[in-house]
């Protein structure tokens, strides 16, 4: 049962504009969000994360914010560059138990 | 941020044989790692999750006999496929959390396996 959903599996967006990059969950009881970056042949690189106790976080061009009454997680970008180009996986955790969505590719174009 | 190292990168072996990959916390004590495998165009699968000094908890549908996992001190933990098969050719990642209430996990650059 997959519990973190990632339903977009790509997405493109002109250099410049926003990205916006959505996860869903199934778990009230998660306390912890958080969103990687993945490169192909490389490992996840923590982008960004946010506690179930805020509904925004900021950093530089990422901006996380939750939805917990949705229970809806986005990542936006702006503005995207071409290096943002990569897969994004958002996760989930509860109990320092991590939960994965399924990834979305990004292609920012140039 | 804090590096996570796995050994070897990449890795070809024949079908029947055992690869073991490592995975280190380079500039941290790791109380846990988490050992997950991706699939072509697949989410992260974890695959177990090891605390120093005790067994490995593996996901429903995972073999722990054929996914041997050691985590025997707090900065390394190894992954080992054991009677390799071609099916098992994938990408594993290991990632590593640290003591404390932080709970960003640290990955590794993966380890590509593929089993002739």
């Amino acid at each position: 049962d997959q519990q973190v959903k990632q339903n977009s599996p790509s997405l493109s967006v002109q250099e410049g504009r926003i990205s916006i990059l959505n996860c869903d969950y199934t778990n009230s009881m998660f306390d912890y969000f958080l969103w990687y970056k993945k490169y192909p042949a490389e490992g996840p690189t923590f982008l960004i994360s946010i506690s179930s106790i805020k509904d925004k976080n900021e950093d530089g061009r990422f901006t996380v914010f939750l939805n917990k009454s949705a229970k809806h997680l986005s990542l936006h970008i702006v503005p995207s560059q071409p290096g943002d180009s990569a897969v994004y996986f958002c996760a989930a955790s509860v109990l320092r138990q991590f939960y994965f969505g399924t990834g979305t590719s990004l292609t920012v174009i140039p | 941020g804090a590096v996570v190292s796995q050994h070897p990168s990449r890795v070809i072996c024949k079908s029947g044989t055992s690869v073991k990959i490592e995975c280190r916390s380079l500039d941290f004590q790791a109380t846990t790692m988490f050992w997950y495998r991706q699939f072509p165009k697949q989410s992260l699968m974890l695959m177990a999750t090891s605390n120093e000094g005790s067994k490995a908890t593996y996901e429903q549908g995972v073999e722990k006999d054929k996914f041997l996992i050691n985590h025997a001190s707090l900065t390394l933990s190894t992954l080992t496929v054991t009677s390799a098969h071609p099916e098992d050719s994938s990408f594993y990642i290991c990632s590593a959390q640290g003591q404390g209430t932080s709970y960003e996990q640290y990955f590794g650059p993966g380890t590509r396996l593929t089993v002739t």
